[in-house]
């Protein structure tokens, strides 16, 4: 199992511009997530899918979108990258149960400049 | 609502000697609750979870945290540190079964080894 794989590694936006971050979980995971990770902060949930089709907000979700077709794919959208939008982004699943155990894909470093 | 507090925003201990990493959490019900470990440009590991099971959890690489409901902690604990334990530590807890097992991160606490 390859896990929870994100692409892309890096990524540097200008103002303005869009891009779609991918996550991909090949372990069958109802519950998918998406946080940011700010210098020197924990991390902040942007958005959250409990299963294919369903997707709610979380913490911080101004300026990001989401959709969840299928149960393996979970992507960010960002529509107009702002500079408050360079963080580093993470992906992260779990299975249905009582654990809350999360499994996180290696992140995206975004800058948007 | 499900909260945490790290209790340090760093700790910097030498090598051998133990590691203390504080952490008090705040839920309303019996929670769960995880040490997460994000070594420098990589992503989060799980070290250990507490799920209502033993109060005293071991995890990978020598750590273990005990959960204490009295005093609502959680820390951390090591009895040797090595080099390679040098890393940002995140406590965690979930907001549980009322609703979707979102994790709350606590701020990070930074452990540096000295030699």
């Amino acid at each position: 199992n390859a896990g929870v794989t994100q692409t892309p590694k890096f990524r540097i936006l200008k103002i303005g511009q869009s891009m779609t971050l991918q996550c991909t979980q090949d372990m069958n995971h109802n519950y998918m997530y998406w946080y940011r990770q700010d210098p020197g902060m924990g991390l902040k949930l942007i958005y959250y899918s409990v299963g294919a089709g369903i997707t709610d907000k979380g913490e911080v979700p101004n300026g990001y979108n989401v959709s969840r077709s299928t149960t393996e794919d979970f992507p960010l959208r960002l529509e107009l990258a702002a500079p408050s939008q360079t963080s580093v982004y993470f992906c992260a699943s779990r299975p249905q149960g009582l654990s809350y155990e999360q499994y996180f894909g290696p992140g995206t470093r975004l800058t948007v400049t | 609502a499900q909260s945490v507090t790290q209790l340090d925003s760093h700790v910097s201990v030498s090598e051998g000697t133990p590691v203390l990493l504080r952490c008090n959490y705040s839920s309303s019900y019996s929670p769960s609750l995880f040490w997460y470990v994000q070594h420098p440009n990589k992503g989060l590991q799980l070290l250990l979870k507490y799920t209502s099971a033993a109060t005293l959890v071991k995890g990978i690489n020598g750590f273990e945290a005990e959960f204490k409901k009295s005093e609502t902690s959680f820390h951390l604990t090591k009895p040797s540190a090595h080099m390679s334990d040098a890393a940002e530590y995140f406590c965690v807890v979930s907001d549980g079964p009322l609703n979707t097992g979102k994790l709350i991160f606590g701020q990070g606490t930074t452990l540096q080894v000295k030699p």
